[in-house]
């Protein structure tokens, strides 16, 4: 199993650029979370999905939408790129039989908009 | 709301001493409660998670953690620090409805020679 995979790994934009940050999994789980993290704050919660079909606001949302395509892919989009959106971003992916299941993390994507 | 406080951003231990990272929460529900590490570079691990089986839990690589409710706390220890344990830890509880997970600002733990 590859587990959570991102792509891409880096990207550096331009202000106002768009893009797709790409998330899958493999381990038939039902959640799936993107966050952000930067420097001195943890990690920031985006946008989540808890299962297919359904996405929710997280902490920080603004600035981005996302997609739940199907249970192994949830992607994020960034429509119009600031400069604050520099950051690392995780997906992450976990089974939701049981609120006490941990989540599983991608590699992140390391973001730049100069 | 739940919420996780780690106590110290950066924590220096020499090789072979005792590592402490100190975590506290807040829940109005009994939580669960995970600690994850961060290398250079990688995304997050699951070291340990307390899911109210038994109060002090084992984790990878040595490390373990006490859940006490009186104190609210979910410290990360290990006996003996390595070189290879210098990384941001991640203090973390699940919510009431299980659909999120809240997560501390981190704890880097440098290792001196």
């Amino acid at each position: 199993n590859a587990g959570v995979t991102q792509t891409p790994k880096f990207q550096v934009l331009k202000t106002g650029q768009s893009m797709t940050l790409q998330c899958a999994q493999d381990m038939n789980h039902n959640s799936m979370y993107w966050y952000r993290q930067d420097p001195g704050m943890g990690l920031r919660l985006i946008y989540y999905s808890a299962s297919e079909g359904t996405t929710d606001k997280g902490e920080v949302p603004n600035g981005y939408n996302v997609s739940r395509l199907n249970k192994r892919e949830f992607s994020l989009r960034l429509e119009s790129a600031a400069p604050s959106q520099t950051s690392v971003y995780f997906c992450a992916s976990r089974n939701l039989l049981s609120s006490y299941n941990e989540q599983f993390f991608g590699p992140g994507t390391r973001l730049t908009v100069l | 709301a739940q919420s996780v406080t780690q106590l110290g951003s950066h924590v220096s231990v020499s090789e072979g001493a005792l590592v402490l990272l100190r975590c506290n929460y807040s829940s109005s529900v009994p939580p669960y409660l995970f600690w994850y590490v961060q290398y250079p570079n990688q995304g997050l691990q699951l070291l340990l998670k307390y899911t109210s089986a038994a109060t002090l839990v084992k984790g990878i690589n040595d490390f373990e953690a006490e859940f006490k409710k009186s104190e609210t706390s979910f410290h990360l220890t290990k006996p003996s620090a390595h070189m290879s344990d210098a990384a941001e830890y991640f203090c973390a509880v699940s919510d009431h409805s299980g659909d999120k997970i809240i997560f501390g600002k981190g704890t880097r733990l440098h290792i001196l020679p």
